[in-house]
């Protein structure tokens, strides 16, 4: 079974390009997050959603950041314009929710670098 | 907000010494999950606490919830070169959101 499939792998993009990473959840996954890691600030969730349905963005760093869940097998996040700050790994998670267990399940992540 | 602390930061240790890392809740934790990050990875799940004063074994591996839970542990006994990599803990708040809260991890490094 396929797990947590991010595109691309890596990404690298100058300051003020438009940036779109792609989430595909394992299926059946009812839940899904995504996360930035950075040395800094280590892992910060910026956004998850629960049925597609986006419960908690307070995550997100500015307007610059958008994401979306069309559908239960995809999802997209979005920086426009990107900056040198947003250089970083971003994860997504999908969990299936089931009573008090919740593990998350990462995919490989894309590694973004703005020059 | 939650704040999810975790010492040390950095830890070497010779091949076969025990490693130790401390996980500390702001707030009580409905359950707190270990995740193992090798360098290049992605965080993998080890494993899921939710009682208090809950103790579970993995193999070397031992993570204990507190009994209020605000806090874990996670200990690893003669430690291998396979068991480098970052270690985090994760606490869920018990809003029934499902969201973690990281801490920054600790970065295991042995030394053969």
């Amino acid at each position: 079974d396929a797990g947590v499939i991010q595109s691309p792998r890596h990404e690298v993009t100058e300051m003020g390009q438009e940036v779109t990473l792609r989430c595909k959840p394992i299926s059946g996954h009812n839940s899904l997050f995504w996360y930035r890691q950075t040395m800094m600030r280590g892992l910060e969730l910026l956004i998850y959603f629960n049925n597609n349905v986006p419960i908690d963005d307070s995550g997100m760093p500015e307007d610059r950041f958008s994401a979306k869940m069309p559908n239960a097998s995809f999802s997209t996040l979005k920086i426009q314009p990107s900056e040198p700050r947003d250089s970083a790994v971003y994860f997504c998670a999908s969990t299936y929710r089931q009573g008090a267990r919740n593990e998350q399940f990462f995919g490989p992540g894309t590694r973004l670098t703005v020059l | 907000g939650q704040q999810v602390m975790q010492i040390p930061q950095y830890q070497h240790v010779q091949e076969g010494e025990d490693f130790t890392t401390y996980c500390n809740s702001s707030t009580t934790l409905s359950n707190i999950q270990w995740y193992k990050q090798r360098p290049g990875g992605h965080p993998v799940f080890l494993i899921q606490l939710v009682k208090s004063g809950e103790v579970k074994k993995q193999k070397r591996l031992t993570f204990q919830f507190g009994e209020a839970k605000k806090n874990s542990s996670l200990h690893i006994t003669a430690t291998q070169t396979t068991d480098v990599g970052t270690y985090f803990c994760a606490g869920a708040d018990g809003t029934g959101s499902y969201q973690l809260t990281f801490g920054k991890g600790t970065k295991l490094s042995v030394i053969p």
